[in-house]
Order: structure tokens, then sequence, then C-alpha cells
């Protein structure tokens, strides 16, 4: 079993939908909770970082953190076609990010 | 803030030759810097560690003598390819990170040995 589960679609939406993205893991000592984007032939950008339980808002993008359930997730409000890309969610408790497999997700116009 | 530079973004050599990639942090001073490699289709898979003024620390399979890093300042990491080969090929991206924050990462260098 992977330390991080993450269904690597791909994610097909029309513009302008809510776009959920998902990771479960397994390790409790897992206590920094990221979100990265990543363009193709690009590197990750970093768009959430998350430490406890909880919501955290930015713009049109919202992370969610349960720790009790070991499951995050990303919400996408109003996707864009340059929303398209692949979301990987990565997570720290060591030292080391564990990353997840990647969503690929496309929004089309 | 947080900017990674890495250079070059693709280099093509020939077999038996060696490679240095560089990474930069731009505005910020990495305490550590991370080199990784991505596959396809994948995710990224980290090689090693590296601190500022130490010796880089290596995942389990990673061959010492064939990357080697350098980690020379609080700005600056370097990552060579010895002689390398076509199995080398590959897309090899860097983060660097201020103390406890996250990781940020440079846009990647494509390199292909033929």
């Amino acid at each position: 079993q992977k330390e991080v589960e993450q269904d690597p679609g791909p994610l097909s939406v029309p513009e302008g939908a809510i776009v959920s993205l998902n990771c479960t893991y397994s390790n409790s000592a897992f206590q920094y909770f990221m979100w990265y984007r990543q363009y193709s032939r690009k590197g990750p950008e970093l768009l959430m970082y998350t430490y406890s339980s909880g919501n955290k808002e930015d713009g049109r993008f919202t992370a969610q953190v349960d720790k009790s359930s070991k499951y995050i997730s990303l919400f996408i409000r109003d996707s864009q076609p340059s929303d398209s890309a692949t979301y990987l969610c990565a997570m720290e408790g060591t030292g080391k990010l564990i990353f997840g497999q990647g969503t690929t997700l496309q929004v089309k116009p | 803030g947080a900017v990674v530079s890495q250079h070059p973004s693709w280099v093509i050599c020939k077999s038996g030759t060696s490679v240095k990639i560089e990474c930069r942090s731009l505005d910020f001073q990495a305490t550590t810097m991370f080199w990784y490699r991505q596959f396809p289709k994948q995710s990224l898979m980290l090689m090693a560690t590296s601190n500022e003024g130490s010796k880089a620390t290596y995942e389990q399979g990673v061959e010492k003598d064939k990357f080697l890093i350098n980690h020379a300042s609080l700005t600056l990491s370097t990552l060579t390819v010895t002689s390398a080969h076509p199995e080398d090929s590959s897309f090899y991206i860097c983060s660097a990170r201020a103390g406890t924050q996250p990781q940020h990462f440079g846009d990647g260098t494509r390199l292909s040995i033929l």
C-alpha cells in the first residue's frame, strides 16, 4: 500500500465547474499538507500549504484537511481552461515530501 | 517571492559525457535543496537532499558517484550527471526550502543522452 493515494484521472470538466481533487494517506506522522500544480514540462508550483485540520481558502482554491480520516481535498471554483494541469498532493512529516501520483485535470471551454 | 531558477532547461549530449545542472534560489536563502527525477506520467522521485556546506544524503538506489551534488552556498546547488548514458535521460527537478517552509521547485531540466 502506498503512503499516499491519489486517483490519476484523467478528470475532464466543463469551464466554470467546481473541481474536487482528493488524496488519502496512511502515515499518521504527516503534519504538513500541500497541493502543487504542474504544467507539462514544468516544475511543480505550490498552490496551497496547510498544517492542521480544517479549511484554507485562497482565491478560487480551497484546501481541506481531515486528519482523523487521513483525507485531504482541493476544490477549484469557477474552473478555467488555464487550470488544465496535473495536480499533485504532497505530505511531509519527517523532512521529506511524499507525493501522490498526481491527477490530470482538463477544463474544456 | 520564493523563486527557484534551474538551468539549463533542456540539454542534449552524447553518451559518456558529463552534464551539470544548476539550481538557484533567487530571493531567499535555501538551507536545504532537493533533487528529483520524474519519468513521463509519473510522480517525482527524490534522489537526494543537500544542506549547505554538507555532503548530500542520497536515497536508496541512487548512485552517489553517478549523480554528484554540490551545495556550496545558500543559493546554489548543482547536480552533475557523470558519464551519462541513455538510461540517464529523464526530467530532473530541483527544489529549495528555507528552514521549515514548504519546498519551491525549479522548472526542471530535460536531459537527453544520445
